[in-house]
């Protein structure tokens, strides 16, 4: 079974800049992989953020981009704001199976 | 407004079985893939199952082959997971969520998701 990796925690300041990675045991994260980026907040269903690297939905804010980095899916939070702190999860695709990584805890401080 | 609306949780014991829905609206739901996602308590996401927009192409994570069954009525737009020979660690809160892409034979992405039923196994 492939393994997504993702940090497990990060702290950022508010309005500074943090970049979350999500890496595959299969290889390189790439465009077939779909990434996607979600998150998720205490007692929250998840929100998505982002799919097929870096598109985002109707509702993400502008400050969360997604790109690929060094291998890796990352997720971009610039401007970061004190309600951006959240659990983010990432999710690849593989041939119709979707793997999510373990999460990464955004502490804002 | 796409909303999806989770029922049928509830304690069971192990080895029991249970069938959960997802009463789908809002958008063409025969035209999306849909999956299920689930998350233990105090734990990450966990994805579980998906079915084409037709329901002809099925999709299961190892942790539940053989074990738990996804299927749709297109007719109700109603989505469905049953659940059979339960463990205590499916023990979570069960998501239904909608792929992005129209008419997809696979999932890829995720957009909405309901706010899902919780599962307790346990004697």
């Amino acid at each position: 079974q492939t393994v997504v990796t993702q940090e497990p925690s990060l702290t950022v300041s508010p309005g500074g800049t943090v970049t979350l990675t999500c890496a595959s045991s299969a290889g390189a994260v790439t465009s077939a992989y779909f990434p996607n980026w979600f998150q998720q907040k205490p007692g929250q269903a998840p929100r998505a953020l982002i799919y097929s690297i870096s598109n985002k939905h109707s509702w993400t804010p502008a400050r969360f981009s997604g790109s690929l980095l060094g291998g890796k899916a990352a997720l971009t939070v610039s401007g970061v704001q004190p309600e951006d702190e959240a659990d983010y999860y990432c999710l690849v695709h593989y041939g119709g199976v979707l793997v999510f990584g373990g999460g990464t805890k955004l502490t804002v401080l | 407004e796409v909303q999806l609306l989770e029922s049928g949780g509830g304690l069971v014991q192990p080895g029991g079985s249970l069938r959960l829905s997802c009463a789908a609206s809002g958008f063409t739901f025969r035209s999306y893939a849909m999956s299920w996602v689930r998350q233990a308590p105090g734990k990450g996401l966990e994805w579980v199952s998906a079915i084409s927009d037709g329901g002809g192409y099925t999709y299961y994570a190892d942790s539940v082959k053989g074990r738990f069954t996804i299927s749709r009525d297109n007719s109700q737009n109603t989505l469905y997971l049953q659940m059979s020979s339960l463990r205590a660690e499916d023990t979570a809160l069960y998501y239904c969520a909608k792929d992005v892409s129209w008419g997809a034979t696979m999932p890829t992405s995720i957009d909405y998701w309901g706010r899902g039923t919780r599962v307790t196994v346990s004697s």
